[in-house]
């Protein structure tokens, strides 16, 4: 049972467009929802986190939107630059105790054109 | 400071063989995780240590695979009787899981890819 299920696999959008990767998520007694980038030979890197008590936050290019009801989340990357060219995953976990590791969905692979 | 690092970078192996992977975390990181990730099947969790508490083994996918950690900092994960389908990057993450609610970013190594033939 996949608890946290991302699409698309694959993106290609063009630079400066809008890049949108989707999260669907089961467990409700998930709180705690990071984004993870990965560059080709490096381990994945976190870039932006939510947790329930809020729908979306913004980091500069990069938010997220949080729809708890729905159990879905989403990261969008505004002005989309070829140096974002790398696999995104996200990820969820239950953050009732310290050091909670993390479910991650299968990743989506985003090219950016230039 | 460093970060994680992981030896070795690639490791090659013959099916039936027994591999260790090593992972040294950042130091003074007390919580350590060991990820698996397969082409296209994202990355599965395989082992958590915190501090001096029992490891959550519950991701480990067969008692082929083993791990331990030595004195706190440098881990250890074993695959013994290597199998072609344990082919995979293996990633090790660290984190200094002293905030409550477990929210502390976990830092993750290169990854050592495996290759069973």
């Amino acid at each position: 049972q996949q608890q946290v299920k991302q699409s698309p696999q694959s993106l290609i959008v063009q630079k400066g467009g809008i890049s949108i990767i989707n999260c669907a998520y089961e467990n409700t007694a998930f709180d705690y929802f990071p984004w993870y980038q990965q560059f080709p030979g490096k381990g994945p890197a976190l870039l932006i986190a939510i947790n329930p008590d809020v729908s979306e936050k913004k980091e500069g290019r990069f938010t997220i939107s949080f729809n708890k009801s729905a159990k879905q989340f989403s990261l969008h990357i505004m002005d989309s630059q070829p140096g974002d060219s790398a696999t995104y995953f996200c990820a969820a976990s239950r953050s009732n105790q310290a050091g909670t590791a993390l479910i991650f969905g299968k990743g989506t692979t985003l090219s950016v054109s230039s | 400071g460093a970060g994680v690092s992981q030896s070795p970078s690639n490791k090659v192996t013959e099916k039936g063989k027994d591999v260790e992977l090593r992972c040294d975390p950042i130091s003074g990181h007390t919580a350590l995780y060991w990820y698996r990730q397969s082409l296209g099947q994202g990355l599965e969790f395989l082992i958590y240590f915190q501090g001096n508490s029992a490891p959550d083994k519950s991701g480990l996918p067969s008692d082929r695979f083993s791990a331990e950690r030595t004195g706190g900092s440098v881990s250890t994960l074993t695959i013994q009787r290597t199998q072609q389908e344990d082919s995979a990057v293996y990633l090790c993450a660290s984190s200094l899981a002293g905030r409550p609610g477990g929210r502390d970013t976990q830092y993750f190594g290169p990854g050592t890819r495996l290759t069973v033939l």
